[in-house]
């Protein structure tokens, strides 16, 4: 169970498209369509942004949007907008009734 | 409204035991399965062990494998994570999270999050 890999930091100016990639191996991301995508912000629990790759939960900003290819999951906010500066992880299925998060993004809005 | 409450963490000395308890309320609780995911000071989302509805189908993270048990009490909308010989390592907020599926294996992901409890593990 290795750690998926994201990168360590992502900016962006307001109005502008990031896109968060989240690498894994043939064993998690690449062999089953559960990957999940979480919004921390400082102090605060997690909140599901995108599960099961790309479906958003109901309230959800449609500036949200998951896609894979592969090994590698990727998160694309578009319309950054200041309120979406925080931590990003994503997170799949690995077998075995295990599963794995990435190491986390921090997004910072210029 | 969706409830989870932890409690149970605390102070404890290297190689002891502690329980957390997950209160759930708001919900089917045997409609899903449930989880512990763990951050330690600092660090990013690691997650622990999960459990699907009906308690068949559990499965751990590598570094808590032979020390945690996870289980789950329908009756009583509680999830629990038993700690045993407990590492600074372990030192972590403890989030108790509903899966938006029935069984780990078809995890949905993560939907609902309490507000964690805090475990240090130092003499």
């Amino acid at each position: 169970q290795s750690a998926l890999t994201q990168p360590a930091s992502v900016s962006g100016s307001p109005g502008q498209s990031i896109t968060i990639s989240c690498t894994g191996t043939s064993n998690d991301v690449g062999s089953y369509k559960l990957v999940s995508w979480y919004q921390q912000h400082p102090g605060k629990a997690p909140k599901l942004m995108i599960y099961e790759g790309s479906k958003r939960p109901s309230g959800v900003s449609n500036r949200f949007s998951g896609s894979k290819s592969g090994n590698t999951a990727s998160l694309t906010i578009s319309g950054l907008q200041a309120e979406d500066e925080a931590d990003y992880y994503c997170c799949s299925y690995a077998g075995s009734s295990t599963l794995v998060f990435g190491g986390g993004t921090k997004l910072t809005v210029l | 409204e969706v409830q989870l409450v932890e409690f149970g963490g605390g102070l404890v000395q290297p190689g002891r035991s502690l329980r957390l308890s997950c209160a759930a309320s708001g919900f089917t609780f045997d409609d899903y399965a449930m989880h512990w995911v763990r951050q330690a000071p600092g660090k990013g989302l690691e997650w622990v062990s999960g459990i699907s509805w009906n308690s068949g189908s559990i499965g751990y993270a590598d570094s808590v494998k032979g020390r945690f048990t996870i289980s789950r009490d329908n009756a009583k909308n509680s999830l629990y994570l038993q700690m045993n010989s407990l590492r600074a390592e372990d030192t972590a907020l403890y989030y108790c999270a509903k899966d938006t599926r029935l069984a780990v294996a078809g995890t949905g992901g993560f939907d609902y999050w309490g507000q964690g409890t805090l475990v240090t593990v130092s003499s």
